[in-house]
């Protein structure tokens, strides 16, 4: 079976630009979690969306969004990129979600860089 | 979100056993303990779980206290390849929390 694939693996973009990032989950698997790790603030969750629907959200501002399709393939879309959003964006996904005793299953992220 | 205490940093020999702590003493009685590693430049992995019991797979054993309170995960024979963020995560039972809290974790250092 296929891991978690994300594309673009690297990314460089400008102040005020806004970027698309995507994730395709392990086939079968319907939850599709979105996290950011930076030096300073370590891994943090962004969102999660099951079935299409966003199911759990994390502490960002309402720049960071995210939409899953009937296929479970997941965005996230940053608008008016600061300096700031420079980091590491990890995928994981998960058969139906849980929680508790379920495994997540990391994708090798998309480093995006912001100048 | 229940929290958890791990030592940010821990060496150990080659082809030695490695036993790292964390603390959880707010944890609930539905609470999972997680433990999740990060190797350099790759996304976090899955190493093992346990709700009550201690729990051996192929990767790595975890031992629970009795109270619940701490876990301790025991890396049988530490190879070069195992050094990584090493992550002790509580996870609720409620259905629909995919949410991971992870800390700062324990660097794991082997040394030849």
């Amino acid at each position: 079976k296929a891991g978690v694939t994300q594309t673009p693996r690297y990314l460089i973009k400008t102040r005020g630009q806004q970027v698309t990032l995507s994730c395709s989950p392990i086939s079968g698997h319907r939850s599709v979690s979105w996290y950011q790790q930076t030096p300073g603030q370590g891994l943090q969750f962004l969102f999660e969306y099951f079935s299409e629907t966003q199911r759990n959200k994390g502490n960002f501002p309402g720049r960071f969004s995210g939409r899953q399709f009937s296929n479970s393939r997941s965005e996230m879309n940053v608008s008016t990129l600061e300096l700031g959003d420079s980091a590491l964006y990890l995928c994981a996904s998960s058969t139906v979600g849980t929680g508790g005793w379920e495994t997540q299953y990391f994708g090798p992220g998309t480093r995006l860089l912001v100048l | 979100d229940a929290k958890t205490t791990q030592p940010n940093s821990m060496e150990s020999n080659e082809e030695e056993p490695v036993h790292l702590p964390c603390n959880h003493s707010t944890i609930s009685g539905t609470d999972y303990i997680h433990w999740y590693r990060q190797l350099p430049s790759q996304g976090p992995e899955y190493v093992i779980h346990g709700l009550t019991s201690n729990v051996n797979n192929r990767m790595a054993s975890l031992a629970i206290a009795e109270d619940r309170k701490s876990s301790t995960l025991i890396l049988h024979r530490a190879t070069l390849r195992d050094a990584a963020v090493y992550y002790c995560i509580l996870r609720a039972s409620n259905f629909g929390n995919e949410k991971l809290t992870f800390g700062t974790g324990t660097r794991l250092t082997i040394i030849p």
